[in-house]
């Protein structure tokens, strides 16, 4: 299977605690995004990535949020001292600069990664 | 500030009837439109798209129209089929951002489509 893939799928902790979730994007996208996804409600960007440069973050990322993609490929999203309110489906995406097809825009995502904060 | 609109939560249609959902938005820059569709326990998965200098795109089952002027877009779906029920999630971007910073797309809140047998 060669899509994006998140991991963990699913993730229970306790307030407080600090969580990590990993993304692995489509090997030849150079773009990847976070966003993350609440009941009844549709994704909200989180942050973007041009190979390893971080160039857009959302006011929505406190300073609790924190994300890297250190060589380009793979990127994480750290949440430090979690609170009830970070629960959401964390929600990862790819995207090549233009497709193959040449169409713009399409971003590629993953399953996502479901917190729960207790 | 929701730039994105999806008003109905939810439609009902029968099985080979019409499927229409509707999407408004209120950014005038917004000029590339992408509808996603997302199952359950799934990541969205892209459906069709429109550029703002057309006002209608087709593929095979599913059409996008787009007014500008009225910042309206919808997806026709016919005939609806069982498998169509998901939640439909409308999405815009701007093509320099698209092209200059990466293009982000603003998402509306979704349409859970039900089509009954």
């Amino acid at each position: 299977d060669t899509g994006v893939s998140q991991d963990p799928r699913h993730k229970i902790t306790k307030r407080g605690q600090n969580v990590t979730f990993r993304c692995d994007p489509i090997s030849e996208h150079n773009r990847l995004y976070w966003y993350r996804q609440t009941l009844g409600q549709g994704p909200e960007f989180l942050t973007y990535f041009q190979n390893e440069a971080q160039l857009e973050k959302s006011r929505l990322l406190s300073d609790r949020f924190s994300a890297e993609r250190p060589k380009g490929s793979f990127s994480t999203l750290e949440i430090q001292r979690t609170e009830q309110g970070d629960s959401a489906m964390y929600l990862c995406a790819s995207s090549p600069e233009i497709n193959r097809d040449g169409n713009t825009g399409e971003l590629f995502f993953g399953e996502g990664s479901r917190l729960t904060v207790l | 500030d929701q730039q994105v609109k999806q008003n109905s939560p939810s439609l009902s249609v029968q099985e080979g009837r019409i499927s229409i959902l509707n999407c408004d938005y209120t950014n005038s820059m917004f000029d590339y439109f992408l509808w996603y569709k997302k199952y359950p326990a799934e990541g969205p998965t892209f459906l069709i798209s429109i550029s703002s200098i057309k006002d209608k795109n087709e593929d095979g089952r599913f059409t996008v129209f787009l007014n500008k002027s009225a910042k309206h877009l919808s997806l026709h779906i016919v005939p609806s089929q069982p498998g169509d029920s998901a939640v439909y999630f409308c999405a815009a971007t701007d093509l320099f951002m698209i092209y200059n910073q990466g293009g982000k797309l603003i998402f509306g809140q979704g349409t859970e489509l039900s089509v009954k047998p």
